[in-house]
């Protein structure tokens, strides 16, 4: 399958500081990626759709201020985690989504980076 | 909410095959039905994705009912890598098709 990376694979911080996280997809063009959130023992969350070149679209209850979120590029999403707090602590994971050779929906298929983990001290 | 529901643990002894359930009733007549999976610590993987026929992969089997309420992932030979959550998903199509992540099913492979 198709590879996205994230980068850092884990950061610690002090509070009150601002942490960016970098998604790219390596061997396909994604204009749509998904940002997620996992705490300990948890399912995924989605937290916002990045659509390249344009703003994105926050889940509800997720701060739009607080996260910031860059689609600059067609390989290329940031998340910006604002002024930092230890509750900001978690995983947080990317997917790009791959619409495949014909764009079809039924090729149509989302990848996974690692995932970041974060610790807020 | 999700619209699948998964049970939450299975075990499965290494070298027989896992057969995962997951029921989505709700889920529309145009929608695909994807699974992932997620070890420990790790971004979740893709493993297959179906609509109405029935899907093989390299990694798994999907079987889906002809109503399309239920899909059974069959991982036939299961090794002790293959210990996981795995989620049946469908897709937030209010929110760009994101994966509508449930709770999954922990799967043991045990020895």
């Amino acid at each position: 399958g198709a590879v996205v990376s994230q980068h850092p694979s884990r950061v610690i911080c002090k509070s009150g500081t601002s942490v960016k996280i970098e998604c790219r997809s390596l061997d396909f063009q994604a204009t749509t990626m998904f940002w997620y959130r996992q705490f300990p023992k948890k399912s995924l969350m989605l937290m916002a759709t990045s659509n390249e070149g344009s703003k994105a679209t926050y889940e509800q209850g997720v701060e739009k201020d607080k996260f910031l979120i860059n689609h600059a590029s067609l390989t290329l999403s940031t998340l910006t985690v604002t002024s930092a707090h230890p509750e900001d602590s978690s995983f947080y994971i990317c997917s790009a989504r791959d619409l495949g050779s014909t764009g079809s929906r039924e090729q149509e298929t989302q990848y996974f980076g690692p995932g970041t983990r974060l610790l807020v001290l | 909410d999700a619209k699948t529901t998964q049970p939450p643990s299975m075990d499965c002894a290494e070298g027989r095959a896992a057969n995962l359930p997951c029921n989505h009733s709700t889920i529309s007549g145009n929608e695909y039905v994807y699974w992932y999976r997620q070890i420990h610590s790790q971004g979740p993987q893709y493993i297959i994705h179906g609509l109405k026929n029935n899907e093989t992969n390299e990694m798994a089997s999907l079987i889906i009912t002809e109503d399309r309420k239920s899909s059974t992932l069959i991982l036939p030979h299961a090794t002790l890598r293959d210990t996981a959550v795995y989620y049946c998903i469908d897709l937030l199509s209010n929110s760009g098709y994101a994966l509508n992540f449930g709770k999954g099913t922990s799967l043991l492979v045990t020895p």
